[in-house]
């Protein structure tokens, strides 16, 4: 069965950086497209950043581009989201979410399988 | 920016049918899905390609898309459909966008 499993939150401080992995199973990794989400508490879902299966292709939104980097490892099956000059307005519950699309070649834009998510809190 | 607008909460009874609405500029257009939202649960996805249900989904839950108005609708709802629901589009100049989200009450 699929599985996605974050890992790598925690309490981190203003300006400061952290690194969320997310490691599949159950299917195969390198087929997919794969995304970030966040939902920061109490609030709606906000798109953070999508991988194509490759990793030639990137795209982040417009609040967090420059401070985060999506990358991924097939052969580790993992997914990354490195995060720099975190601010109070990136706490949050990070979900790793894949494409559903099946096809390495193009992304469907939904998202069939989530993560059971991982909290990252930005605070002095 | 693209934005994508529902209403914030929405009330049924047991065994009726509820419609939940998103609305975006020529959403009608774009793909449209949906996902459900249990509280403290990841979201799950419910609906997808405006009408196309994943695999475990129960067959009340439909969807449509038109115009500028994309509907989940869930018939005979049940208890267990308590919760939030989000819907989602990809658009050009924004990429991937989510509407604000529906609190589903079953009273």
């Amino acid at each position: 069965q699929v599985q996605l499993v974050e890992s790598g939150g925690g309490l981190v401080k203003p300006g400061g950086s952290l690194r969320l992995s997310c490691a599949a199973s159950g299917f195969t990794f390198s087929d997919y497209y794969m995304n970030w989400i966040r939902q920061a508490p109490g609030k709606g879902l906000e798109w953070v950043s999508y991988i194509s299966s490759t990793g030639s292709t990137i795209y982040y939104a417009d609040s967090v581009k420059g401070r985060f980097t999506i990358s991924r490892d097939n052969a580790k099956n993992s997914l990354y989201l490195e995060m720099n000059n975190l601010r109070a307005e990136d706490t949050a519950v990070y979900y790793c979410s894949r494409d559903g699309s099946g096809s390495p070649y193009r992304a469907a834009f939904h998202f069939d399988y989530w993560g059971q998510g991982n909290l990252v809190t930005v605070s002095s | 920016s693209y934005e994508l607008t529902q209403p914030p909460s929405v009330s049924v009874s047991p065994g009726q049918t509820v419609s939940i609405t998103c609305s975006g500029d020529k959403l009608g257009d774009k793909n449209a899905c949906w996902y459900q939202q249990k509280s403290g649960q990841s979201p799950v996805l419910v609906i997808y390609r405006d009408t196309k249900r994943p695999s475990g989904i129960p067959e009340r839950f439909s969807g449509s898309n038109s115009g500028n108005t994309a509907t989940l609708t869930i018939s005979g709802t049940q208890a267990m459909d308590e919760a939030d629901y989000y819907c989602q589009a990809w658009d050009s100049s924004t990429n991937v966008v989510f509407g604000g989200g529906t609190k589903l009450t079953v009273l």
